[in-house]
């Protein structure tokens, strides 16, 4: 099993609203990332768990909130979000997360749209 | 501080003529540098990637990118292309910062466009 699953694949919310993402995958990766896409533009850095530790937190807002419970489970818990919030989000993982050599392997994404 | 220029955001191009998609970067230690490619509504796939040895490395897709270090590029070529290989495509380079944390810097992006 070579995959990173996303749920759900599509999302929309209010502003008040307290929704979950999910992320799991079963390659025995210990690393495990949460990126930001807007459309036509890069994937953007938010959060690296590396052995089930907050390992880096790229000065994301606090309306977002990872969580990572198992060495195959990645959550991201959103609240009070904004309408400029809305993107796709993608997770991806890959063997040890301290190797600048290491593939990542990503996830479908969840397109987030904040009304 | 590494750094990554796509210096195309679109290349359109008509099936079975080559391609290049150039990629050119910044970086004051080991580089290791990767090409990654994102289908409509999907996630990112490693196309290929430098680490070390032989300069020409290829993708089992027919994809090929050469690292030139004196001119700190790293494009990447198809001979032929064709339809399914309509995507964008990220030049990332993989930079370590103070404190021991590892990331990708992506580029921005170059949209191939394979017309018929």
């Amino acid at each position: 099993d070579t995959e990173v699953t996303q749920t759900p694949k599509h999302l929309v919310m209010g502003m008040t609203n307290k929704k979950s993402l999910k992320c799991e995958q079963h390659m025995g990766h210990r690393a495990m990332y949460w990126y930001k896409q807007k459309a036509k533009k890069p994937p953007e850095l938010m959060f690296v768990y590396s052995y089930e530790k907050l390992s880096i937190n790229e000065s994301v807002p606090s309306r977002f909130s990872p969580e990572c419970p198992n060495s195959s489970l990645l959550n991201l818990h959103l609240h009070a979000l904004q309408p400029e919030d809305s993107a796709l989000y993608l997770c991806a993982s890959s063997t040890t997360g301290t190797a600048t050599n290491e593939k990542l392997f990503f996830g479908s994404g969840t397109q987030l749209s904040v009304l | 501080a590494q750094s990554v220029t796509q210096l195309d955001s679109q290349v359109p191009v008509f099936e079975e003529a080559p391609v290049e998609l150039r990629c050119n970067y910044s970086s004051s230690v080991s580089v290791y540098l990767f090409w990654y490619v994102q289908y409509p509504n999907q996630g990112l796939q490693l196309l290929l990637k430098y680490l070390s040895g032989s300069t020409l490395v290829e993708s089992i897709n027919g994809f090929e990118a050469e690292f030139n270090k004196s001119q700190t590029s790293f494009h990447l070529r198809k001979p032929s292309v064709h339809i399914s290989d309509t995507a964008e495509y990220f030049c990332a380079v993989g930079a370590m910062f103070s404190g021991g944390y590892n990331k990708l810097i992506f580029g921005a992006g170059t949209r191939l466009a394979v017309h018929p």
